[in-house]
């Protein structure tokens, strides 16, 4: 099974200041024949279900505000939320799709300083 | 409007028995791979199960492999989730989630609400 590690568990950044959540894997999730990363980004917020803000590590799903963006390759990715604003208060969680069983890293809440 | 909506979430005893529902609207159901993902109170997310769109191919996490049984109706534009000999540990919110492929390796968009299932003596 490949194990998605978040760091960190939680941090709180001041509105209009980067936040920045890091995710690695116990192997690589990127398919050679392809070379694309299979790794997807969550954002869930109290009371409500998860939904996905970016896949293949770095595309923006369509809708979500540019502040939000993926990068990293191979076992190390990072989400980045460049100007936090008060309603991206929430726990982000990380997710692989490049082999059976599907794995989530354990979340990284994210709060107003 | 994707639209997925679960029912069949309640309380029941260890060793009892459930049957989850996913009602699906607003695309072509079977073009796509269809997966349940939990969350026990206060925890983060466990993929459960996924059928691929056709409904050939269905994989489980090992926490639930021969007590839980992935199904489809195409035709119904549901999926099921066939919980047995339950546990106190399978206690979650149960989310039905639609891939963004037909094959089993997917990411998920978008996400019912979920529905509540406590196994509780």
């Amino acid at each position: 099974d490949i194990v998605m590690t978040q760091s960190p568990d939680s941090l709180a950044v001041f509105l209009g200041e980067r936040a920045t959540i890091n995710c690695k894997s116990s192997q690589s999730v990127l398919f050679s024949s392809n070379n694309k990363n299979y790794l997807a980004w969550y954002q869930q917020k109290p009371g409500h279900p998860p939904k996905l803000l970016i896949n293949w590590a770095s595309t923006r799903k369509s809708g979500v505000p540019d502040r939000f963006s993926g990068s990293g390759s191979g076992t190390n990715f990072t989400l980045t939320v460049s100007s936090l604003q008060a309603e991206d208060v929430a726990v982000y969680y990380c997710q692989q799709y490049y082999s059976i069983p599907l794995t989530f890293g354990g979340g990284t809440r994210v709060e107003i300083k | 409007e994707v639209q997925l909506l679960e029912s069949g979430g309640g309380s029941v005893q260890p060793g009892g028995s459930l049957r989850l529902s996913c009602a699906a609207s607003g695309f072509t159901f079977s073009d796509y791979a269809m997966s349940w993902v939990r969350q026990g109170p206060g925890k983060g997310l466990e993929w459960v199960s996924v059928m691929t769109g056709s409904g050939d191919n269905t994989h489980y996490a090992d926490s639930v492999r021969g007590r839980f049984t992935i199904s489809r109706d195409n035709s119904k534009n549901t999926l099921y989730l066939q919980m047995n000999s339950l546990r106190a540990e399978d206690t979650a919110v149960y989310y039905c989630a639609k891939g963004r492929y037909a094959e089993a390796y997917n990411y998920f968009d978008p996400w019912g609400q979920g529905t509540m299932v406590t196994v509780s003596s």
